[in-house]
């Protein structure tokens, strides 16, 4: 089983700030990684979906890099807001794989 | 589209009763999932499907049928609900392999 980590578990952050957080994943036989957005009592949206060495997406305040040779990706948010508050989850796909593996989710509370 | 819809919302049941949750999608996606969500924890795949015939196990599957006779159904059966099956359960759909994956509202369900 693939092992997907995220750092920090979880963050508090004052209204305006600059956060970012980490997905650490086996970089051998990467093959795709996913950033999700939970917010609580709702369900898991997709925010990126990255495949290449060097990626970077972007979504408004919300941007994210990959880097498949030391198996790690990063996600930034600009100028944070309470309406980031949310869980934001990555899942890896392998080359063995038939499905994603979910690292635990990093939980960002953005303070007014 | 209504996306994915589970049903139901909520639902208790006593040790040993059995039960299906009900998954839809209308997004004539190929690829659907059941995840478990435990407190504190990530996302964990209990069955997925690659079309319609075709299912296979995830990284949880004791405990838990599947079947998808169609493209749009994808239903999980409980056989003997134990207390370590309550949990958060969430269907998802996907187009392709490496693709996003679209989340239901999830179900809530409590064994006593």
């Amino acid at each position: 089983i693939l092992n997907v980590e995220q750092s920090p578990q979880s963050l508090h952050v004052q209204e305006g700030d600059s956060t970012n957080f980490t997905c650490s994943f086996p970089s051998s036989n990467f093959y795709a990684l996913h950033w999700y957005r939970w917010e609580t009592a709702k369900s898991p949206e997709a925010l990126f979906v990255m495949t290449l060495n060097g990626d970077e997406k972007k979504k408004g305040r919300i941007s994210a890099t990959l880097n498949t040779k030391e198996g790690y990706s990063y996600l930034y948010i600009k100028g944070s807001q309470p309406e980031d508050s949310a869980t934001y989850l990555c899942a890896s796909l392998d080359n063995y794989g038939q499905n994603f593996v979910f690292g635990p989710g990093t939980r960002l509370s953005v303070l007014p | 589209n209504a996306g994915v819809t589970q049903t139901p919302k909520f639902r208790i049941l006593k040790i040993g009763q059995s039960m299906t949750l009900q998954c839809t999608q209308d997004m004539n996606h190929n690829y659907m999932y059941w995840y478990r969500q435990d407190p504190g924890m990530g996302l964990k795949l209990i069955y997925y499907s690659v079309g319609a015939g075709i299912t296979d196990k995830g990284e949880v599957p004791n405990g838990y049928n599947v079947s998808r006779s169609t493209t749009e159904d994808f239903p999980l059966r409980l056989e003997l609900a134990a207390p370590s099956q309550t949990s958060v359960y969430f269907c998802a759909s996907g187009n392709t392999l490496t693709g996003a994956q679209y989340f239901g509202p999830g179900t809530r369900l409590l064994v006593l």
